[in-house]
């Protein structure tokens, strides 16, 4: 049971360039998230979607954008990547209110 | 407005010594509260959970209502304890959202 799945690991981009984090879960989960980590500002919530075809923003969602076709799946897209997106990046899945599961994680540097 | 709050970036301890990470909250309504670590190298993972009201590694948090708290706590920390800590509130109404503190790095000296 992988869990979730986050893809690339690692990435660095140049200004300007946009580029696509890919998120997959296997537990059949409707609720998904994304969320930036930044020091000493914990995890703040991009984007999140509570079922296939329903997604909203969060507290810092401008430059980003998601789509939610699946279940599985919920990619999160950099428009047009700024240094201000330098950041570690997770996705989360949640079957409901009780607990969120974490991907491990992937670190962008926009240079 | 919704709002978790961890007072320490840092906290050094000694093996054996008590532990208490601080977590506040501000939320109008009956508030889910939990903790979340992350080690090194590992994925962000869920410690415990106020409904619950377990132990987990030695670990206890307790809501107080009336101090909007949750601390988590350890009466003897073990070197393993090293990690990232996150205090986060659930949300709910309309579309559920799980809000996180700042998160409190702790270090347990041998």
């Amino acid at each position: 049971n992988a869990g979730v799945t986050q893809t690339p690991k690692f990435q660095v981009l140049k200004t300007g360039q946009s580029m696509t984090l890919q998120c997959a879960q296997d537990m059949n989960h409707e609720y998904m998230s994304w969320y930036r980590q930044d020091p000493g500002m914990g995890l703040r919530l991009i984007h999140y979607s509570v079922g296939a075809g329903i997604t909203d923003q969060g507290e810092v969602p401008n430059g980003y954008n998601v789509s939610r076709s699946t279940t599985e799946d919920f990619p999160l897209r950099l428009l047009s990547a700024a240094p201000s997106q330098t950041s570690v990046y997770f996705c989360a899945s949640s079957p409901d209110r009780t607990e969120a599961f974490f991907g491990q994680g992937t670190r962008l540097t926009v240079v | 407005a919704q709002r978790v709050t961890q007072p320490e970036k840092l906290l050094s301890v000694f093996k054996g010594a008590p532990v208490e990470l601080k977590c506040n909250y501000s939320y109008s309504g009956s508030p889910e509260l939990f903790w979340y670590v992350q080690y090194s190298r590992q994925r962000l993972q869920l410690l415990l959970r106020h409904i619950s009201r377990e132990s987990i590694k030695g670990f206890t948090a307790d809501l107080n209502k009336g101090e909007t708290s949750f601390h988590l706590k350890k009466p003897f920390a073990q070197e393993e304890d090293s990690a990232m800590y996150y205090c986060a509130l659930f949300r709910s109404g309309g579309y559920n959202k799980l809000i996180f503190g700042a998160g409190t790095r702790l270090a347990v000296h041998p």
